[in-house]
């Protein structure tokens, strides 16, 4: 069974303080991993999507990269308005068969809180 | 314009109503999706549209009813429900690409919080 896990479950930083966050995985022949932001009461908002170890992507103070086990999102001196949950997600090759449509698994998310 | 329009924002309904929860996407994207979310866990898949057609249903109760009129529009229909439903419920589009390809990222809208009392 596909599983994905998030550490840590939460995290805080004071601004300025780089961190960074793991998701690893068990998934054969990994089709895709996506990274969501997640303000409370509000619906996931895409960040990045990587399909090969040792892709990396960046946005901001974000930047995210992938190897056969895990992904990580490096958070380089975060501001208070980066604290959200960030969740991973991946699709497995399974979804090839499910026709067009992706069908993702979610890690449990970590919360993230960054203080002045 | 990657944006998922979710209505209502919010909703409040009793075990004997019957409501619908709305979704609109204009970015040309076939596959659509109902999740539904409880605090402080991630998003649990219910139902999946490609081309319009269901093409996955999570085992979810029958007191809830997808519905897709057409490929922008995704429609979820609430009939006796339980409290254990209340929950944030999300919809989420993505471009239906073929095998193996690319752009599968879903983008999610909102959301409507449901309370049942």
């Amino acid at each position: 069974e596909d599983q994905v896990t998030q550490s840590p479950e939460a995290l805080r930083l004071q601004e300025g303080e780089s961190s960074s966050l793991n998701c690893s995985y068990t998934v054969s022949g990994l089709r895709g991993l996506f990274w969501y932001r997640q303000d409370p009461g509000k619906g996931p908002e895409f960040l990045f999507t990587l399909y090969s170890a040792g892709e990396e992507k960046e946005k901001e103070r974000l930047k995210a990269t992938l190897t056969k086990k895990e992904s990580f999102l490096h958070i380089t001196a975060p501001k208070p308005e980066d604290s959200a949950t960030y969740l991973c997600a991946v699709q497995p090759p399974s979804t090839i068969n499910t026709g067009t449509a992706s069908k993702l698994t979610f890690g449990t998310g970590t919360r993230l809180q960054v203080t002045l | 314009d990657t944006e998922v329009t979710q209505t209502p924002k919010h909703l409040v309904m009793g075990m004997t109503n019957k409501k619908s929860l709305k979704c609109e996407q204009h970015m040309g994207h076939r596959a659509m999706y109902w999740y539904k979310q409880k605090a402080k866990k991630p998003p649990e898949l219910m139902f999946v549209y490609s081309y319009e057609k269901l093409s996955i249903n999570e085992s979810v109760p029958s007191r809830f009813s997808p519905e897709c009129p057409n490929s922008s529009l995704l429609n979820l229909h609430l009939h006796a429900l339980q409290p254990e439903d209340s929950a944030l419920y999300l919809c989420a589009s993505s471009q239906a690409g073929l095998a193996g390809g690319p752009d599968n990222e879903q983008f999610f809208g909102p959301g409507t919080r449901l309370t049942v009392l």
